[in-house]
């Protein structure tokens, strides 16, 4: 699976927009990019995968660059509840999603 | 649905002990995940089974650790003897397709 590359930290305003970035410039045509966070003394939790396409959900905004050589997590309205570490995981997505966890960028919102 | 539940959440234990671990996944899921977390190491996966079936049992460290999944709605992951640098907590996560994985809350344990 491709390295990622986080920053081990950011602060942010709440009620600002969150840009995490993650490069994984070795990623694969066949690889795709997930996002977890872990909040404090809980387990992790999805927050959204890509493949290339840019992708929303209710929690989160992915947006892929075209050569897919890095990525970035949006949190359009950070809230204090958002403070957690991040993880960008690359993975292909057949090989059963064995997920490996990396340092992750440690997100304070502050208010 | 409750989500995935482990138990026990926190374990104390003393050296030489055998400890368990339990897992009930989310129902309909065909994934099972056992991670450990620590300062130095962080995530690390231990290993992690499909249609109850171990897949991949390489982040085990060593003949100590022990997982099983007799059926698709409990699993279990058994150290023994327990050593004071087997002191983590303890995830795990199910997960429908593979696509994701919902985690635990954890086992916290201690190897005194």
């Amino acid at each position: 699976d491709a390295k990622t590359t986080q920053p081990p930290s950011m602060d942010c305003a709440e009620g600002r927009a969150a840009n995490l970035p993650c490069n994984h410039s070795t990623i694969s045509g066949n690889e795709y990019v997930y996002w977890y966070r872990q909040i404090h003394s809980q387990g992790p939790q999805y927050i959204i995968h890509g493949l290339k396409n840019n992708e929303t959900n209710e929690m989160a905004s992915l947006i892929i660059t075209e050569d897919r050589k890095s990525s970035t997590l949006i949190l359009p309205h950070a809230t204090l509840r958002d403070t957690a570490v991040y993880y960008c995981i690359v993975v292909i997505k057949a090989a059963g999603n064995k997920l490996t966890f990396g340092g992750g960028t440690r997100v304070l919102v502050k208010p | 649905d409750a989500g995935v539940i482990q138990s026990p959440r926190h374990e104390v234990t003393e050296m030489g002990q055998e400890v368990t671990l339990r897992c009930k996944p989310i129902s309909g899921h065909d994934y099972l995940f056992w991670y450990r977390q620590t300062m130095m190491r962080g995530l690390e996966l231990l290993i992690y089974f499909n249609n109850n079936v171990p897949i991949d049992d390489s982040g085990m460290p060593e003949d100590r650790f022990s997982a099983k999944m007799p059926n698709a709605s409990f699993s279990t992951l058994k150290i023994q003897p327990s050593e004071p640098r087997d002191s983590a907590v303890y995830f795990c996560a199910s997960s429908l397709d593979g696509e994701k994985l919902f985690f635990g809350s954890g086992t916290q344990l201690s190897v005194l």
